[in-house]
């Protein structure tokens, strides 16, 4: 089955510790996304990559780390300068990232849910 | 920059229609979706307009107008199961086509 895991579906993390948050597509997509998302608000984009070993800061990069280093994972690390770390994570992938008249669909990740105690 | 708004939340009842509305002002569009997200779930495409009008796929359609930064998405013979957020995203091509979100609208569905 063709599809788009994150794990774990629930995290805890102490104060001062960073934590790497898992994303893996098998969907052959080019572009992969992370997003967090916060009680009665859109989702926010944090870092994209459009191609293996490049990636970009979207709005709310600070605090926050990406690697690709294989088309299929795009691991998020949150590091302990992101101040307000507890949300909602989505990792999502698209099959090319919108140019070329290409549609730009986005398909998700069931999510990660970060607590810090 | 970009803005898009949507209602917060709206009620509706069980068998009945309802609209949901999204503005957005955005340079360089190149395109609008909805997506339903269930609580704590992942948000699933639902549908995509680029051009002006009405795009219908069984119970839930979606309008959209780019003259006048306006789409909505139409749900006919509401399911209880159909309580969930809907999310507007706009597809700006001078932001690398990027999608960037309304807050969603949170529909609660009642007997």
């Amino acid at each position: 089955d063709g599809g788009i895991t994150q794990s774990p579906k629930y995290l805890f993390r102490k104060e001062g510790q960073n934590v790497t948050l898992s994303c893996e597509q098998n969907l052959n997509h080019d572009a992969m996304y992370w997003y967090r998302q916060d009680p009665g608000q859109g989702l926010r984009l944090i870092y994209y990559s459009q191609i293996v070993n490049d990636f970009q800061k979207g709005d709310i990069a600070e605090g926050y780390s990406v690697s690709r280093e294989k088309k299929e994972s795009f691991p998020l690390t949150v590091t302990s300068a992101q101040k307000n770390p507890t949300a909602f994570y989505l990792c999502a992938s698209s099959i090319s990232d919108g140019s070329g008249g290409l549609v730009n669909t986005q398909y998700f990740g069931p999510g990660t849910r970060l607590t810090v105690l | 920059g970009q803005n898009i708004d949507q209602p917060t939340e709206m009620t509706a009842t069980e068998g009945a229609i309802v609209q949901i509305n999204c503005t957005y002002q955005t340079s360089g569009f190149n395109g609008l979706f909805w997506y339903q997200q269930h609580a704590g779930e992942a948000p699933t495409f639902l549908s995509y307009n680029v051009l002006d009008g009405l795009e219908e796929k069984g119970r839930f359609s979606s309008f959209l107008s780019r003259s006048k930064g306006y789409s909505y998405l139409l749900l006919k013979e509401l399911q209880m199961k159909d309580s969930a957020s809907y999310l507007c995203a706009v597809i700006n091509n001078n932001a690398g086509n990027m999608l960037t979100f309304g807050g969603g609208t949170r529909l609660m569905v009642k007997p």
